[in-house]
C-alpha cells in the first residue's frame, strides 16, 4: 500500500531534550516535506526537500533540523525542543511534477 | 509564492450545496489551484486541482474565472461525512521550487 508513514504519533517530551520523528515514504516520491499544524494558524511549511541531500527552509524552520540521505525518509530532528513547539506535525511526499502531496498521519508533540 | 485567503469557517445542512471561495490575487500564470480535505486527526488528501473554467470529480467541482484571482470549490449534497477543514493552495511543489504556503483553510461543519 502506498504510504507516508511517521513515528512515533504521539510523543510528550521536556525542554532541551533532543528528538527524532521520523517520516518515510514507499512511493520512490523524489519531493518531501515537512508541516506543523496549530489552531488559528493552518499549515505552515517548516522544511522541504526536492530531491536526496537537497533541502531548503520553508516558513518557519526556526528550532527545527532536516536530513535527505536516503530518497525515501526525511527525519524532522528538534536540537532543543521547547514548548512552543508543541504541535501537530505533518511529513508529505509528492511524485515529479505532480501536483498532489501524499500526507502522513499526523505527530502530535507535547514540550513540557 | 501565491498566497491564499478563504473564510475561516462556514455552516451547512446535510443535502445543501457548499461553495467555498478561495482568494488568490498574485498567483503565477503557470500554477494550478489545487485543493486539499482534512478530516479530524488525519492528514489533508488532495481532493481537486485546475487551471482554468470549470474541473469536475467524483469528490466535487472546481470554477476558477477568466482573471483567475479566486476559485469556488463546489460540494454538491453535502453530508455529515464532509464535515472538514478544506485548503486552497496556489501552485504545487514542482511548479513553486518546492516552497509552499497553505494558509489558515476553512472549517466547514454540516449538520443534521
Amino acid at each position: 500500500e502506498a504510504q507516508v508513514t511517521q513515528n512515533p504519533r504521539y510523543l510528550i517530551t521536556v525542554t532541551g531534550k533532543k528528538l527524532t520523528v521520523t517520516c518515510s515514504q514507499n512511493m520512490n516520491h523524489e519531493y518531501m516535506s515537512w508541516y506543523r499544524q496549530d489552531p488559528g494558524l493552518g499549515l505552515r511549511q517548516i522544511y522541504y526537500s526536492m530531491n536526496v541531500e537537497v533541502t531548503d527552509k520553508g516558513d518557519v524552520p526556526e528550532g527545527y533540523k532536516v536530513s535527505r540521505k536516503e530518497k525515501r525518509n526525511f527525519p524532522l530532528i528538534l536540537e532543543s525542543p521547547s514548548p512552543n513547539q508543541t504541535s501537530l506535525y505533518f511529513c508529505a511526499s509528492s511524485d515529479r511534477g505532480s501536483d498532489e502531496q501524499y500526507f502522513g498521519p499526523g505527530t502530535r508533540l507535547t514540550v513540557t | 509564492l501565491a498566497k491564499t485567503t478563504q473564510p475561516i469557517s462556514m455552516d451547512s445542512y446535510e443535502g445543501q450545496e457548499v461553495n467555498i471561495t478561495c482568494s488568490h490575487n498574485n498567483i503565477a500564470t503557470n500554477d494550478y489551484i489545487t485543493w486539499y480535505q482534512q478530516f479530524p486527526s488525519q492528514g489533508p488528501r488532495f481532493i481537486i486541482q485546475g487551471y482554468k473554467t470549470k474541473v469536475t470529480n467524483e469528490v466535487a467541482s472546481l470554477f476558477i474565472p477568466a482573471d483567475r484571482k479566486s476559485s469556488t470549490l463546489s460540494l454538491p449534497r453535502v453530508s455529515l461525512s464532509d464535515t472538514a477543514v478544506y485548503y486552497c493552495l496556489g501552485g504545487y511543489p514542482w511548479s513553486q521550487g518546492g516552497k509552499l504556503i497553505f494558509g489558515q483553510g476553512t472549517e466547514l461543519s454540516v449538520k443534521p
